[in-house]
C-alpha cells in the first residue's frame, strides 16, 4: 500500500530552535509539494519540486525556511530559527506529474508547536 | 489574495439528504479542479476531480459540477452518510499551462446528522 511518509508526526520545540521535517514520497512519483495548514489560510503551498528541482517556493518565508530534495526518496523542510507563528500542521504530498491526473497524495502531516 | 474560495466554513445536513458544497475561483488559468476530504489527524485524501472541458463528473454518490462562466464549482453528495462528516477542500490547478501545483480553498466542515 503505497503512501507518503512524514516524520516526525508531532514536534514541540522552543522558539529559536531548528526544526527539520522529512518526507518520503511515493516511489515513482516525480512531483513533491510542501503545504502548511492554518485555520485562516487553509492549505498554503510552501514549496514544489519536479524531478527534485525546485520550481516554486514563493509561498515560503525565505529568511527562515528552506526546502530540499537530497534524493528522490527524501524531501526536507527546515525552519531555522523557529517562531511561535510557525505552529501549524505541515503536509507533504507527491504526484506523478504531467500527463497523468492532477491528483496529489498526502502524508499524515507533521504537527509543529513552537513555544 | 485567495484565488480559491469556500465561503461556507461549515454545513450541517441530515443523514440521507443531499449535501452541496460550493467553491468559487478567480484565476481564469485554472483548468483542473479537485475535491479533497480530510478527517482529523489525517492528511487530505482525493475524492473527485473535473477538467475544464467538462461540466459534470460523477463517481458513485459524489458529483462535481463546473460552471466556467461563473467560475464556480460544487460537490454534491447523495445520499449523505455519517462517514461523510469531514472537512472538504476545493482545489484548482493550471495543468494545461504546465503548473501542477494545487491552490486550495479554506475548507468546509460538513457534519452529517444521524
Amino acid at each position: 500500500d503505497a503512501r507518503v511518509t512524514q516524520t516526525p508526526r508531532h514536534k514541540v520545540t522552543e522558539m529559536g530552535q531548528e526544526v527539520t521535517m522529512r518526507c518520503q514520497p511515493i516511489l515513482g512519483h516525480n512531483t513533491v509539494f510542501w503545504y502548511r495548514q492554518t485555520m485562516m489560510q487553509g492549505l498554503e503551498l510552501l514549496a514544489y519540486f519536479r524531478n527534485r528541482a525546485p520550481l516554486d517556493d514563493s509561498g515560503m518565508p525565505k529568511d527562515r525556511f528552506s526546502a530540499e530534495m537530497p534524493d528522490a526518496t527524501l524531501a526536507t523542510l527546515k525552519i531555522q530559527p523557529s517562531e511561535p507563528r510557525d505552529s501549524a500542521v505541515y503536509f507533504c504530498a507527491s504526484g506523478k506529474g504531467q500527463p497523468n491526473t492532477g491528483e496529489l497524495f498526502f502524508g499524515e502531516g507533521s504537527r509543529l508547536t513552537v513555544l | 489574495d485567495q484565488q480559491v474560495k469556500q465561503n461556507s466554513p461549515s454545513l450541517s445536513v441530515q443523514e440521507g439528504r443531499i449535501s452541496i458544497l460550493n467553491c468559487d475561483y478567480t484565476n481564469s488559468m485554472f483548468d483542473y479542479f479537485l475535491w479533497y476530504k480530510k478527517y482529523p489527524a489525517e492528511g487530505p485524501t482525493f475524492l473527485i476531480s473535473i477538467s475544464s472541458i467538462k461540466d459534470k463528473n460523477e463517481d458513485g454518490r459524489f458529483t462535481v459540477f463546473l460552471n466556467k462562466s461563473a467560475k464556480h464549482l460544487s460537490l454534491h453528495i447523495v445520499p449523505s452518510q455519517p462517514g461523510d462528516s469531514a472537512v472538504y477542500f476545493c482545489a484548482a490547478s493550471a495543468r494545461n499551462f504546465g503548473n501542477e501545483k494545487l491552490t486550495f480553498g479554506t475548507g468546509t466542515r460538513l457534519t452529517i446528522i444521524p
